[in-house]
């Protein structure tokens, strides 16, 4: 069964400086990987996704992340982020041709001036 | 503005109590999935609709069910309320029956 761990639950930074949140995952098939970030009472916001192709895939907002088959790991990075960054960002897996969507426990990102 | 549209946007109520939680979906969107977002629990996926027909579940309640409709909005109904049901319920949507999913801003569900 598909399953989603996000290593860190709290990861404070400065402002201007890199980010990396980490994900792993555990499947037996092949899955579509995905970044979601949530802002405070609201919904959460598609940041980018792995569906196939290229292992680097660039989202909104100047985040990317590198999706490594062997190390079954989706991290997300921004090589400078911004006060406005502050949310809790989730990893989600989506296992291919199926229909759930699993999450991780999530990252929340606090950004200091 | 992802488009997908969950009313009420706060609902308080009383255990044992029974209520119902509407989702519209993006326009065009034939899948609607449900999540429960608690503090302890995190975000757990509900059931799935493609198209009006139940295609995928997971952790929900024998007291909670839902359905999709022709004209493809989705109704969560949560009955015999208890103290721990309180939490933020999801609805998504997507194009297929596959992911990305986009999220509405959720119903903050209060059980007293």
């Amino acid at each position: 069964a598909q399953s989603v761990t996000q290593l860190d639950s709290q990861v404070p930074v400065f402002e201007e400086a890199p980010v990396e949140l980490r994900c792993n995952y555990s499947s037996s098939v092949s899955v579509y990987l995905f970044w979601y970030v949530q802002y405070p009472n609201q919904g959460l916001q598609l940041l980018l996704k792995y569906l196939s192709g290229s292992t680097l895939v660039k989202g909104i907002n100047g985040f990317e992340a590198e999706f490594n088959k062997s190390q079954t790991s989706f991290h997300l990075r921004k090589p400078s982020v911004h006060i406005s960054d502050t949310a809790e960002y989730f990893c989600a897996v989506s296992e291919g041709g199926g229909f759930k969507t699993i999450f991780g426990a999530g990252t929340r990102l606090f950004v200091k001036a | 503005d992802s488009g997908v549209t969950q009313t009420p946007k706060h609902l308080i109520t009383a255990t044992g109590q029974r209520v119902t939680l509407r989702c519209s979906p993006r326009s065009g969107d034939l899948s609607v999935y449900w999540y429960q977002q608690s503090l302890d629990q995190g975000l757990q996926f509900l059931i799935q609709y493609y198209n009006g027909e139940e295609r995928a579940k997971g952790n929900i309640l024998e007291r909670f069910s839902a359905q999709q409709f022709p004209d493809l909005h989705s109704e969560l109904n949560l009955s015999s309320l208890e103290l721990g049901d309180s939490a933020l319920y999801f609805c998504a949507s997507a194009a297929a029956d596959r992911p990305p999913l986009h999220f509405g801003n959720g119903t903050r569900l209060t059980v007293t």
